[in-house]
């Protein structure tokens, strides 16, 4: 029942490093999406999947990029790290895009850019 | 575009107390409106949801929300607070058409506290 699993849990980086986060859903759910939360701000969109093959920005998406791997699969990479991208990473799934069904969420990324 | 406002950032509550949680939500379209809550160091889980039809929903854990579409308000309360019910709690909002279909929108969160 493991739902949506995300990979790391932590991770320290230095300014200008890259890295991909990792993200798998096992619920058969056609919509992806990637957000992060910083204090006081709630949790904002970066970018989203409405079904396999697509792939759109959200409100912050500057600094990332997303794959759609395929169903279960979605990354979000970081191609060079900077402090304002210290955060918590959440992936989320939904079964369809647009539903009201709401979102499910994994556990999240601690992400610290020094 | 829709918008969330959450009205402050923290409640304080005594055990055995009323929480009231408020939430506010702009929206070219009607919305579909959630509750979302978040134990530190995991992930958010849904706690209820309004999408038609009654406008008092029940969720988990013995919270209910109401939807005033007139208010434009979708508050969440829980008659009597328990210590584990100290969390952080998101109001989000997701349009049932137009230009942000199938984005979820979440307010900058209540963090709530129980004491003895």
């Amino acid at each position: 029942n493991a739902g949506v699993t995300q990979t790391p849990k932590f991770q320290v980086l230095k300014t200008g490093q890259s890295m991909t986060l990792q993200c798998a859903q096992d619920m058969n759910h056609n919509s992806m999406y990637w957000y992060r939360q910083d204090p006081g701000m709630g949790l904002r969109l970066i970018y989203y999947s409405a079904s396999e093959g697509t792939t759109d920005k959200g409100e912050v998406p500057n600094g990332y990029n997303v794959s759609r791997l395929n169903k279960r699969e979605f990354s979000l990479r970081l191609e060079s790290a900077a402090p304002s991208q210290t955060s918590v990473y959440f992936c989320a799934s939904s079964p369809l895009f647009g539903g009201s069904s709401g979102y499910t969420f994994g556990s999240g990324t601690r992400l610290t850019v020094v | 575009a829709q918008s969330v406002t959450q009205l402050g950032s923290h409640v304080s509550v005594s055990e055995g107390a009323l929480v009231l949680l408020r939430c506010n939500y702009s929206s070219s379209v009607p919305p579909y409106l959630f509750w979302y809550v978040q134990y530190p160091n995991q992930g958010l889980q849904l706690l209820l949801k309004y999408t038609t039809g009654a406008t008092l929903v029940k969720g988990i854990n013995g919270f209910e929300a109401e939807f005033k579409k007139s208010e434009t308000s979708f508050h969440l309360t829980k008659p009597s607070a328990h210590m584990s019910d100290a969390a952080e709690y998101f109001c989000a909002v997701s349009p049932s058409g137009g230009t942000s279909y199938g984005k979820l929108t979440f307010g900058q969160g209540t963090i709530l506290t129980v004491h003895p």
